[in-house]
């Protein structure tokens, strides 16, 4: 019973290069979303999911595409990552846009 | 612009006494509240809800309060417990929206 599942746990970018998050849920959820959290901000969403086949751009989307082409995976790209994204990013998930469960986190530092 | 504030960054509690958390909300249109916990190093879980019916919901310890006039909310922990120090968000959502705007979260210490 994983629940929601992140990798990697931390990962360190040079300034240009690309990279992948992966998140992966076990509960048959609809909606699957992507958070990042920085010191004094809270959570701000990134994109989101209501369904497989489906993303959307939540408050703070620039600089990153999402994909979930599987209902239980839902995937954030950094196509050319910047320090400005350095952050701890969380994954959730939840059934028809009710309370969330978030993995665990990943530790982004971008030099 | 923020549209879930909470002010107090951090607060410290005797273990045993009452923990008030505060989170002020500025959308009228939301109507659905959550409380969160976040231990360092692990994701946020989920503690706690309300919705714009009641003004009080309670499960064991936890007592979150709705002042929808106000717009205000706040979290009640009675007794404090050394084991409750984390970070607390309050989460937001309007009925017709799609996702939940969370506050910047407050540090709670409970000293033993």
């Amino acid at each position: 019973n994983a629940g929601v599942t992140q990798t990697p746990k931390f990962r360190v970018l040079k300034t240009g290069q690309s990279m992948t998050l992966l998140c992966a849920q076990d509960m048959n959820h609809e909606y699957m979303y992507w958070y990042r959290q920085d010191p004094g901000m809270g959570l701000r969403l990134i994109h989101y999911s209501v369904g497989e086949g489906t993303t959307a751009k939540g408050e703070v989307p620039d600089g990153y595409n999402v994909s979930r082409l599987k209902k239980q995976n839902f995937l954030l790209g950094l196509e050319s990552a910047a320090p400005s994204q350095t952050s701890v990013y969380f994954c959730a998930s939840s059934y028809s846009g009710g309370h969330y469960t978030f993995g665990s986190g990943t530790r982004l530092t971008v030099v | 612009d923020q549209q879930v504030k909470q002010n107090s960054p951090s607060l410290s509690v005797q273990e045993g006494r009452i923990s008030i958390l505060n989170c002020d909300y500025t959308n009228s249109m939301f109507d659905y509240f959550l409380w969160y916990k976040k231990y360092p190093a692990e994701g946020p879980t989920f503690l706690i809800s309300i919705s714009s019916i009641k003004d009080k919901n309670e499960d064991g310890r936890f007592t979150v309060f709705l002042n929808k006039s106000a717009k205000h909310l706040s979290l009640h922990i009675v007794p404090s417990q050394p084991g409750d120090s984390a970070v607390y968000f309050c989460a937001a959502k309007a009925d017709t929206g799609n996702q939940f705007y969370f506050g910047t979260g407050t540090s709670l210490t409970v000293i033993p």
